[in-house]
């Protein structure tokens, strides 16, 4: 069963607009998020993070949101720039990091 | 529904000793990555298979080899290890060579005392 899921296998934004990327979660042991990029034969890259205690961490055109409750997590890029099409990854761990789980990915895709 | 299986989960090795990762991706995927996270690091992506054929080479060393089996599992195998393989090691599987809707598996922790 999959602790970390991404329902949007792939979104598509205009320049300049915002993108938002999901991610669910159901294990209540994770208290740490963390979003990746990932570009073809490539690792993920990490991105932005947020610890559990908080509910929104920004840096630059990244935000991320958690809704610990709804145990649901967003990632915003505003504005989106086509250098930001990309596989997105969202993974989860607890608070030692023996469970760490990836979520399956969005492709995201901004046309110029 | 089955996830991406990955044995063992914890492996203690010496150095310059050998270790065989394994690798059982999703029901009908044909495609599966491998990645190395050391602690505190990004994941590295190693190689992938698709269709049991090498499909993209990163950097895995060459003291490592892979390879996927006509059952579409794929096996890590590792020689000579040095102290800096120690990392937790990810397998994902994806059909057709989609790099999204990638599953990873739960990864192999891999100890090199």
């Amino acid at each position: 069963d999959q602790q970390v899921k991404q329902n949007s296998p792939s979104l598509s934004v205009q320049e300049g607009r915002i993108s938002i990327l999901n991610c669910d979660y159901t294990n209540s042991m994770f208290d740490y998020f963390l979003w990746y990029k990932k570009y073809p034969a490539e690792g993920p890259t990490f991105l932005i993070s947020i610890s559990s205690i908080k509910d929104k961490n920004e840096d630059g055109r990244f935000t991320v949101f958690l809704n610990k409750s709804a145990k649901h997590l967003s990632l915003h890029i505003v504005p989106s720039q086509p250098g930001d099409s990309a596989v997105y990854f969202c993974a989860a761990t607890d608070n030692y990091g023996q469970n760490f789980v990836f979520g399956p990915g969005t492709r995201l895709s901004v046309l110029p | 529904a089955a996830g991406v299986i990955q044995s063992p989960r914890h492996l203690i090795k010496e150095k310059r000793e050998t270790a065989t990762l394994k690798c059982y991706p999703i029901p009908r995927h044909d495609t599966v990555y491998w990645y190395q996270q050391g602690p505190g690091q990004d994941p590295q992506f190693l190689i992938s298979f698709y269709e049991k054929m090498q499909s993209d080479k990163g950097s895995i060393p060459d003291r490592f080899s892979a390879q996927q089996f006509s059952d579409y599992h794929s096996e890590l195998n590792m020689s000579s290890l040095e102290l800096g393989d120690s990392a937790l090691y990810f397998c994902a599987s994806s059909l057709g060579r989609r790099d999204y809707e990638q599953y990873f598996g739960p990864g192999t922790r891999l100890t090199v005392t």
